[in-house]
């Protein structure tokens, strides 16, 4: 069985300021990692995700992630957060065999102040 | 432009009465997801699909059913709501073929049952 756990349930941040959002996973395979963002009354949107290779991945809005095997963690991070960037954030595993199905860590509720 | 709907957005109801919440996208996807959202859990998957007529069961599908009947509609039917059953409740949409693919989310409804 695949877990996903997001350590802070909320980061309050000033604006300009850089953030970490904190993901570690449990799995007994290989995994394929996923960051969503879900912005007030909306649906979630993709962020970025790894699937192999390197091991710093790039998405949308400036955000990036570094997965570590050995600490089996994903981190999320922004150099400069802004007001827009107020949102839920959720971490999601799945591997090769699961069927497309995602396991959702609690989320993080960015919060980010003027 | 595709895109994933839900109906209605925000529902009312009282214990004991069944409810059913539409879901429908018009990406042409086969796979198909019922999520809930509650504070601290993240989402967890209630039923899923990857096809006309297949339906399978998440991790926490007690209380609800599926069915599929075409392509672009996996309704969500409480059979008996309880109170247990309020939350925020999420259809996500997928392509066939690589565990990997992205989904996509509809915006959501926000289910109260008194």
């Amino acid at each position: 069985a695949q877990s996903v756990t997001q350590l802070d349930s909320q980061v309050p941040v000033f604006e300009e300021a850089p953030v970490e959002l904190r993901c570690n996973y449990s799995s007994s395979v290989s995994v394929y990692l996923f960051w969503y963002v879900q912005y007030p009354n909306q649906g979630l949107q993709l962020l970025l995700k790894y699937l192999s290779g390197s091991t710093l991945v790039k998405g949308i809005n400036g955000f990036e992630a570094e997965f570590n095997k050995s600490q089996t963690s994903f981190h999320l991070r922004k150099p400069s957060v802004h007001i827009s960037d107020t949102a839920e954030y959720f971490c999601a595993v799945t591997s090769p065999n699961a069927g497309n199905m995602l396991t959702f860590g609690g989320g993080t509720r960015l919060m980010v102040k003027p | 432009d595709a895109e994933i709907t839900q109906s209605p957005r925000h529902k009312i109801t009282e214990t004991g009465r069944q409810v059913t919440l539409a879901c429908h996208q018009t990406w042409n996807h086969n796979n198909m997801f019922w999520y809930r959202q509650d504070l601290g859990h993240g989402l967890r998957l209630i039923h899923y699909s990857y096809g006309v007529q297949d339906t399978n069961k998440g991790e926490v599908s007690d209380g609800y059913s599926v069915s599929r009947s075409n392509t672009e509609d996996l309704p969500l039917t409480l059979e008996s709501a309880a109170s247990s059953q309020t939350s925020v409740y999420f259809c996500a949409s997928s392509a066939t073929g690589e565990a990997y693919n992205e989904q996509f989310f509809g915006p959501g409804t926000r289910l109260t049952v008194l």
